[in-house]
């Protein structure tokens, strides 16, 4: 157990819709990072906070949006879904904004049909 | 996009044999890190290298890195059943000190019993 909790486990959405993911980091991290992994694209970063503010952006599609909270959480909202953000989608969590050692959870796995 | 691309995308071999996968990335990086991936699962840190390293060991596993050839490689020794999964080396890079982990596309290793 990593210790990064991940919410919902399996999600299935029609075309147009919205989801929101949520990203709960081990304690005392402060970092979050969001990745999506599909078979044909592989593992790709889409986007870093730290403290609440957001440090990096990868290839984070316009109608994806990110934010971490207070407490220090993380939500992924993904909009006007298409068939092919269907993926699964890891949150990570370290203790600071310099890239050691991630701690993924197990991951929200999105279906749109 | 991928930084990191491992060789080979698939090995099988028998329980005791010895593992070897190979990941070659394209720019400076600050560390390498290997992680492995039960299938649908989470990933898991599994070893660090920084850029000034040459060799490090942990347990049954040896991780080498030259960065003159852009290289690096993991060795499982003495493989178990239990060492199937899918395994990920990951390049942090050295132009800015945050930031975020690009992975490859990972080896799919299967150990038969």
């Amino acid at each position: 157990d990593s210790g990064v909790t991940q919410t919902p486990k399996h999600l299935i959405t029609a075309t147009g819709q919205r989801v929101t993911l949520r990203c709960s980091p081990r304690s005392g991290d402060l970092s979050v990072y969001w990745y999506q992994q599909s078979l044909d694209q592989g593992l790709q970063f889409l986007i870093q906070y730290y403290n609440g503010e957001e440090r990096a952006k990868g290839n984070i599609l316009e109608r994806f949006s990110a934010q971490q909270f207070p407490d220090l959480h993380s939500e992924l909202n993904l909009s006007s879904l298409e068939l092919g953000d269907s993926a699964l989608y890891f949150c990570a969590s370290s203790p600071t904004d310099t890239v050691g050692e991630l701690f993924f959870g197990e991951g929200s796995r999105l279906t749109v049909l | 996009s991928q930084q990191g691309e491992e060789d080979p995308q698939a090995l099988s071999i028998q329980e005791g044999e010895n593992a070897t996968m190979n990941c070659s990335y394209k720019t400076s990086i600050n560390n390498l890190q290997w992680y492995r991936q039960n299938s649908g699962r989470g990933l898991v840190h599994l070893i660090l290298i920084r850029s000034n390293e040459r060799e490090k060991h942990s347990g049954r596993l040896r991780v080498t890195l030259d960065t003159s050839k852009k290289s690096s490689s993991l060795l499982i020794t003495a493989s178990r059943a239990a060492d199937t999964a899918s395994y990920f080396c990951a390049t942090a890079s050295n132009t800015v000190s945050w930031g975020n982990l690009i992975f490859g596309k990972g080896t799919k290793l299967s150990v038969k019993p």
